[in-house]
């Protein structure tokens, strides 16, 4: 069975600082793995999916993943952070093509400090 | 205009009221999907339809009855629901049948469902 690990339910970082969000996965397949981004009072949006091409999958407003097979992770990175980036980041996984047999994290909610 | 749209976007209502959530996708998928997004808690699939014929039921109460009757619209009919049924509600849309990747969710605003 798959399932999907977000370490951390909040992080703050200062503007222009890296951001580091943390993901380990679990799945008996290869698997699909997808980072969301949902800003207050809106629907999630992908940010960026990996489907076994390049291990290093680069996403919308700067933020890329890095797909880690021995350490079963996928965790989100950017390397200066912006005030619009404050928002929750989901990331997710499956373990087949079809969409609904996506599985969630829990959410790691994002805060920039001035 | 927004690939999936969703209304109303806040709505509240009584125990014994009858209600509906109405999703509408215009990006020509042919699958869609509602999501329950409550506090703390994971992102719960509810249902699935594929070509409108629903694929997956997660053990949804009965009080929550779907209808989906064409590949663009998408219906959530609410009755006699409890105050803990309070949350985000979002629908979703996906292609299938894509060869060679994953069917990725496109996501309307969802709305914002309060039983008092």
């Amino acid at each position: 069975a798959q399932s999907v690990t977000q370490l951390g339910s909040h992080v703050s970082v200062s503007e222009g600082a890296l951001v580091l969000l943390r993901c380990n996965y679990s799945s008996s397949v290869p698997p699909y793995l997808f980072w969301y981004v949902q800003y207050p009072n809106q629907g999630l949006q992908l940010l960026l999916k990996y489907t076994s091409a390049a291990t290093l999958v680069k996403g919308i407003n700067g933020f890329e993943a890095e797909f880690k097979k021995s350490e079963t992770s996928f965790h989100l990175t950017k390397p200066s952070a912006h005030m619009r980036d404050a928002a929750e980041y989901f990331c997710a996984v499956s373990e087949g093509s079809s969409a609904s047999k996506i599985i969630f994290g829990s959410g790691t909610r994002l805060s920039i400090r001035p | 205009e927004t690939g999936v749209t969703q209304t109303p976007r806040h709505l509240v209502m009584g125990m014994t009221n009858k209600k509906s959530l109405k999703c509408e996708q215009h990006l020509g998928h042919n699958a869609m999907y509602w999501y329950k997004q409550s506090a703390k808690k994971p992102l719960e699939l509810m249902f699935v339809y594929n070509f409108k014929e629903q694929t997956e039921n997660n053990s949804v109460p009965s009080r929550f009855s779907p209808e989906c009757p064409n590949s663009s619209h998408l219906f959530l009919h609410l009755h006699t629901l409890q105050p803990e049924d309070s949350a985000l509600y979002l629908c979703a849309s996906s292609r299938l049948g894509t060869s060679g990747g994953a069917g990725e969710l496109f996501f309307g605003e969802g709305s914002r469902l309060t039983v008092l």
